[in-house]
């Protein structure tokens, strides 16, 4: 069975500073790892997508995140933060190998941006 | 290409009654995923439908619960006889059929929220 923790709730930072949100997963078979963002009152929006290849992924907004199969982690970053990120961002894995199947979803950090 | 579709956006029902949640996939989709978001909590799978078949449904309650997904029209969650603690925001994701560009993606509709009085 897949578990995923994101060890931070929550994440304050000022406008322009960098930021991660960490992400840890564990998973006794291969998996893929996705970084969601969930504005207030609205729905999920893929950010990235690991599945295979270079370890280090790029997404939109500006952010990246890094696959580290030793440390099973996958920590989201991004070098300058805008008022806009303001929002909770859900770490989530799957299995890999496989086209479909469910989400695993981390209990969700909430990034606070302050001018 | 329109996005997911969930409606209604709100539901209110009475403790007792029935809610009925639908969900039109992304056109071209034909895998349907149900996720509910508890309050302070992250979003826990339910159940994942292809159309006429349950594919999944590890996640979803053993009572009070049901979901379908027919040949036509949209996927429905069904929760018969709600209970405060069914108060939640239920997700519907979306999966195109063929490969492509967005092949293992889960596309997300805007939520309906759920308010058990």
């Amino acid at each position: 069975a897949q578990s995923v923790t994101q060890l931070d709730s929550q994440v304050p930072v000022f406008e322009e500073a960098p930021v991660e949100l960490r992400c840890n997963y564990s998973s006794s078979v291969s998996v893929y790892l996705f970084w969601y963002v969930q504005y207030p009152n609205q729905g999920l929006q893929l950010l990235l997508k690991y599945l295979s290849g270079s370890t280090l992924v790029k997404g939109i907004n500006g952010f990246e995140a890094e696959f580290n199969k030793s440390q099973t982690s996958f920590h989201l970053r991004k070098p300058s933060v805008h008022i806009s990120d303001t929002a909770e961002y859900f770490c989530a894995a799957r299995a890999g190998g496989t086209s479909y199947g469910k989400l695993t979803f981390g209990q969700g950090t909430i990034l606070t941006v302050h001018p | 290409n329109a996005g997911v579709m969930q409606n209604p956006r709100h539901l209110v029902r009475r403790r007792g009654q029935e809610a009925r949640l639908r969900c039109s996939p992304m056109k071209g989709h034909s895998h349907v995923y149900w996720y509910r978001q508890l309050p302070e909590e992250g979003l826990k799978f339910m159940v994942y439908l292809q159309k006429e078949n349950i594919i999944d449904e590890s996640g979803m309650p053993k009572e009070r619960f049901s979901a379908e997904f027919p040949k036509e029209g949209p996927s429905i969650l069904r929760i018969q006889q709600v209970v405060r603690g069914d108060s939640a925001a239920y997700f519907c994701a979306s999966s195109p059929s063929t490969s492509g560009t967005h092949y293992n993606e889960q596309f997300f509709g805007p939520g309906t929220r759920l308010t058990v009085l």
